[in-house]
């Protein structure tokens, strides 16, 4: 199966910082079909992005993705107090589906 | 409006089985298919497994093959998780999540119910 690693664990950053997180697959995937979601404690996850690159309906544009191959990140252009959380990279392009173990974006 | 509702806590001794169930309303249940994930306790997200209602085929990841059972019903549009043989590491939130078609490429989640907590314990 695809192994996905997020890095880093845990990002420090205050309120209107860029935050960059990683996802690094342990091979190509396929058609870049990977997605990033948002988790803040006690909620159910929420789908940020898709296809790598396309942004799901009602999510702002602060948020992008980019990469292809083995190589994801998930930008945060200026960080909302209401971004802190944490993130999940989910590839669907390779059977079975897998999921990063998280990259958790806290308050500096 | 997609909403996915799913069945209350479970409390389950070890060897035991466990079903739970997830109802979709607002959307065409058979243009989607859905997926089941589990959360472990602080831990991260866990795919199961998958059913595309519309052909009534189900796919599960190698860790729960043989022990894992995703039906679809599409009289009810309700999707289904049944997991035998219960141990103590399955004690989890197992979610719900729906996928936009029934494609490889619509395999990612828009759409989640609010979660079941299963606790395997003696």
């Amino acid at each position: 199966e695809t192994v996905l690693t997020q890095s880093p664990g845990t990002l420090s950053l205050s309120p209107g910082e860029r935050a960059t997180l990683s996802c690094r697959a342990s091979q190509s995937v396929g058609n870049s079909f990977l997605a990033w979601y948002q988790q803040k404690p006690g909620q159910t996850p929420r789908l940020l992005i898709y296809g790598a690159s396309s942004r799901a309906t009602g999510i702002p544009d602060r948020f992008s993705g980019s990469g292809s191959g083995t190589d994801f990140t998930l930008t945060i252009s200026r960080l909302e107090p209401e971004d802190f959380a944490v993130y999940y990279c989910q590839q669907y392009g390779n059977s079975p589906d897998t999921f990063g173990q998280g990259t958790k974006v806290e308050i500096k | 409006q997609v909403q996915l509702v799913q069945s209350g806590a479970e409390v389950k001794k070890p060897g035991s089985s466990v079903k739970v169930s997830c109802k979709a309303s607002g959307g065409a249940f058979s243009s989607y298919s859905f997926s089941w994930v589990r959360q472990a306790p602080g831990e991260g997200l866990e795919w199961m497994g998958r059913v595309i209602p519309i052909v009534g085929v189900a796919n599960y990841a190698q860790k729960f093959q043989g022990r894992v059972t995703i039906s679809a019903d599409r009289s009810t549009s309700t999707a289904s998780l049944e997991l035998r043989s219960l141990r103590s590491e399955d004690t989890a939130v197992y979610y719900c999540a729906r996928s936009p078609g029934r494609y490889m490429r619509d395999y990612y989640f828009d759409s989640w119910g609010q979660g079941t907590l299963v606790t395997v314990s003696a």
